[in-house]
Parts: structure tokens; C-alpha cells; sequence
């Protein structure tokens, strides 16, 4: 089974804290993306990056950044975390259809 | 700029009745379509693609999907509703260049 695992499920924060969320997938896939979900406002595409070290901004990536190490690993930093960015979080990766992990659902207080 | 419509944002249909999720898309060049079911707490799985070839495909858990271009639609439907096929279901749409576009999500509610 393909897998992509999300290093938290649930995480509770404070305000200013750095934060960050692991994202590693076993397929060997070079496209890899975080999403934020918000009830009634769908996904967002928070970062993607299509190599290792490559980066790009998606929809919304303020208060946001990423790290692409390693193809099989990325990462989602909230430099200083706000409240407003308590949300759950998607990982995903691709190659044609997407493989998202189980999602890590951050309270920031 | 494209766009992914799921107008309803809930369904609710009895078990073993026929059910419609909605999807219509706006995206340039030939559009690759997907439809993801979300369990509660969980991430997003994959159901269906439609990339080139027949307009109905057939995905996982008897879930097919039409893809009709003159009306830009991607509509998911199954013949027989199961109880466990309540969910989050989102229609996505991508272009020539690889970016995705979700639509809001529609609630399936099926009831027994």
C-alpha cells in the first residue's frame, strides 16, 4: 500500500511558537503539496514543490514556509504561530492522482 | 483562472436509493478531473480520474463518474447508496501545468 504519513495527528500549540508538521511518502513521487482545510472553504493549497529543494507558493502562504530536503520528505513551518492558523493540515503526493496523509488538526491558543 | 463548482453542500438519499454529487469546472487547455472521498477525521482518498478516453469511468466502492465537456461537468453518482458511503466527497480539477483546483466539498448523507 502507498503510503503518506503526517508525523502528528493532533497538535496544540501557543501563540508565537514555531511550529513543524512532517510530511514523508514512500512512492517515490516528485510533486508534493500542504494544504489547509477550513469548514465551507475546501482545500487550499498552502506550498507545493516539484523536486527536492524546489519550492512554490500556493494560495495562501503567508505566515508559511517549507522545506524540501529529501524527495521523500516535506515539511510545513508556521514561523510564529496565530491562532487564525488553527486548521486541519494536508499532505499530499503525486504523480497523477493525489496520496494524501491522514492530516494533523492544529489548535494554536 | 480555474475554478471547481460543487453547488450543493449537502445530499441526502436512503439507502439503496440512486445518488448525484454535482461538479462543474472551468479550467483552460484538457481538463484532468478527480473525485476524493473524506471519512471523518481522516485525509483525503482517492476515487476516480477521468484523463482522456471514455466519458464514464468507472472508481472504487461502485462510484462512476460522466465527464460531459459541452457542459463542463463531472457529476459522481452510484446506482445503489450504502449507508457507509456517507462522507466528504470533493470534486478537483488540474491543467496542463499541474495545478489542482478543489471544489468546497459535498456532505453525503445517506440515510437507512
Amino acid at each position: 500500500d502507498v503510503k503518506v504519513t503526517q508525523s502528528s495527528r493532533y497538535l496544540v500549540k501557543r501563540t508565537g511558537e514555531k511550529v513543524f508538521l512532517e510530511c514523508v511518502q514512500d512512492m517515490d513521487h516528485e510533486n508534493m503539496f500542504w494544504y489547509r482545510q477550513d469548514p465551507g472553504l475546501g482545500l487550499r493549497l498552502i506550498y507545493f514543490s516539484y523536486d527536492v529543494k524546489m519550492k512554490e507558493k500556493g494560495d495562501i502562504p503567508e505566515g508559511y514556509s517549507v522545506s524540501r530536503e529529501k524527495k521523500e520528505r516535506f515539511s510545513l513551518i508556521l514561523e510564529s504561530a496565530s491562532t487564525n492558523q488553527t486548521s486541519m493540515y494536508l499532505c499530499a503526493s503525486r504523480k497523477t492522482e493525489a496520496f494524501f496523509g491522514q492530516g494533523t488538526r492544529l489548535t494554536v491558543v | 483562472a480555474q475554478s471547481v463548482a460543487q453547488p450543493e453542500d449537502q445530499v441526502n438519499v436512503a439507502e439503496g436509493n440512486p445518488l448525484t454529487v454535482k461538479c462543474t469546472y472551468s479550467v483552460s487547455g484538457n481538463p484532468y478531473l478527480f473525485w476524493y472521498v473524506q471519512y471523518p477525521n481522516r485525509g483525503l482518498q482517492f476515487l476516480l480520474k477521468y484523463i482522456t478516453g471514455d466519458n464514464l469511468v468507472k472508481g472504487s466502492y461502485g462510484f462512476e463518474a460522466e465527464f460531459n465537456k459541452s457542459q463542463t461537468s463531472f457529476h459522481l453518482k452510484k446506482p445503489s447508496a450504502l449507508v457507509s458511503d456517507s462522507a466528504l466527497y470533493f470534486c478537483a480539477v488540474r491543467d496542463n501545468a499541474g495545478k489542482s483546483t478543489f471544489g468546497d466539498g459535498t456532505t453525503l448523507t445517506v440515510k437507512p
